[in-house]
């Protein structure tokens, strides 16, 4: 069985500060990652894919490979109230095949 | 403007009544696929399409049929719901390109 891990949380951060959220992944194959936003009642959105190893940034996120490891991780910056959400990892598995985590909770307070 | 849309966003039926959750995409991709999301579980796949009359098994499709002949829709069928498929239900479309996956609304179905 293909797993994805993550912390649910939540993960309580002070406004302005860095958040850090981490995933694990089984499947040693996997070759794309990604994380996703969802805000509660709503979709999923995509806001960061990786597929090499190292770091990959887009304004305030970044996202870190670690193939050896296993190991996925997303950070935040000037982490706002409008972060707070549901952070998803979802790992591919194959074409099209995506794996998801079952996410964490990211709370960011004013 | 790209989008993905389903129908309807929130539906109460009964058991044994055979009901279809729209999907719909305008941005031309080939895959499709149909998601459910339960608290604990995260999201697990039900079934996915490559492309016009390809479609394949995912994770959880049992009690599920799916059809696609045509590129923009990809109806989820639900023959004989159970209170077991209370839930909410999420399509998803990407390009064949790579794993990029664009998801709907989402649709809120609750079986009594």
């Amino acid at each position: 069985q293909k797993e994805v891990e993550q912390n649910s949380g939540p993960l309580s951060v002070p406004e302005g500060a860095i958040a850090s959220l981490n995933c694990t992944y089984s499947d040693r194959g996997s070759q794309s990652f990604f994380w996703y936003r969802q805000y509660s009642g709503k979709s999923p959105e995509l806001i960061m894919s990786i597929y090499s190893n190292g770091d990959k940034e887009d304004g305030r996120f970044t996202a870190q490979l670690n193939k050896a490891s296993q190991y996925v991780s997303l950070l935040i910056r000037d982490s706002q109230p409008s972060d707070s959400a549901t952070y998803l990892c979802a790992v591919g598995t194959g074409f099209q095949k995506l794996v998801f985590g079952t996410g964490t909770r990211l709370l960011v307070s004013p | 403007e790209a989008q993905v849309t389903q129908n309807p966003r929130y539906l109460i039926t009964v058991t044994g009544k055979k009901l279809t959750v729209t999907c719909s995409q305008n941005m031309n991709h080939e895959y499709m696929s149909w998601y459910r999301q339960d608290p604990g579980l995260g999201l697990r796949q039900i079934y996915y399409s490559m492309n016009v009359e390809v479609t394949d098994k995912g994770d959880v499709p049992e009690g599920y049929k799916v059809s696609r002949k045509e590129k923009r829709n990809f109806p989820l069928i639900l023959e004989s719901p159970s209170p077991n498929q209370t839930s909410l239900y999420f399509c998803a479309t990407a390009t064949s390109l790579n794993n990029e996956q664009f998801f709907g609304p989402g649709t809120r179905l609750t079986v009594l």
